[in-house]
């Protein structure tokens, strides 16, 4: 059964920092792509990026709303992901998805995690 | 950056009755592989979002047939065939063609 398992989140002042985790099991980690997505309270999706793995040499692209602030990594020995998040903002208040694509078996978002909310105030 | 355009809201529609809804693509979807890099996804409410449709028009594992999705050229839809009360929600649907990958703003399907 596949598993996904995000923490991390909390209260933080903007300009802070913050760094979540995914724990992902029940699946090739090591195969995998994982991707964030977070989604404003009362609002829609949004995509942050991915973290692809180490055939695709561990690339990462993030979206223009957090780029230079956010920074994707993962531990394949520990089947864990992480989102280090720097510099803050109101707008980054959001509940935090980690969900991944394994590389020639899942097309895209098969398996999404209950989230973790991050929410950035004074 | 890809847009995708979703209708907020759609018509309470009347359990077992049909219903569609409507995403539009910026440019096209279309990757070598053949595939349009389309998903449509559920996100009931108090939940995490579930995958019901990829490449446009294949459906994920456990989704019921009741489901369907189609494309004419940039415009995609979502098929119900007979909506149900475990239906609601807002259902997004998701461009996966190039980075960044993109959402439409989200369709709140109701029951009447």
């Amino acid at each position: 059964e596949v598993q996904l398992v995000e923490s991390g989140g909390g209260l933080v002042q903007p300009g802070g920092s913050l760094k979540l985790s995914c724990a992902a099991s029940g699946f090739s980690f090591s195969g995998s792509s994982i991707h964030w997505v977070r989604q404003a309270s009362g609002k829609g999706l949004e995509w942050i990026g991915r973290n692809r793995n180490k055939a695709h040499n561990y690339a990462t692209e993030y979206a223009a709303s957090v780029k230079g602030r956010f920074t994707f990594s993962r531990d394949d020995s520990k089947n864990t992901a992480y989102l280090q998040m720097n510099s803050l903002k109101g707008e980054d208040t959001a509940v935090y998805y980690c969900t991944p694509i394994e590389y020639g078996k899942w097309a895209s978002f098969d398996f999404w995690g209950r989230g973790t909310l991050v929410t950035v105030s004074s | 950056d890809i847009v995708m355009t979703q209708s907020p809201l759609s018509p309470p529609v009347t359990p077992g009755e049909p219903a569609s809804i409507s995403c539009r693509s910026s440019q096209s979807l279309l990757n070598s592989d053949g595939h349009h890099y389309l998903d449509w996804y559920l996100q009931k409410p108090g939940q995490s979002p579930q995958l019901l449709i990829y490449w446009g028009s294949y459906r994920a594992s456990g989704v019921p047939d009741r489901f369907s999705g189609s494309r004419s050229g940039t415009d995609f839809t979502l098929e119900i065939s007979r909506v149900g009360p475990d239906d609601v929600g807002v259902y997004y649907c998701m461009q996966a063609l190039q980075s960044p990958f993109t959402f439409g703003q989200g369709t709140k399907l109701e029951i009447k």
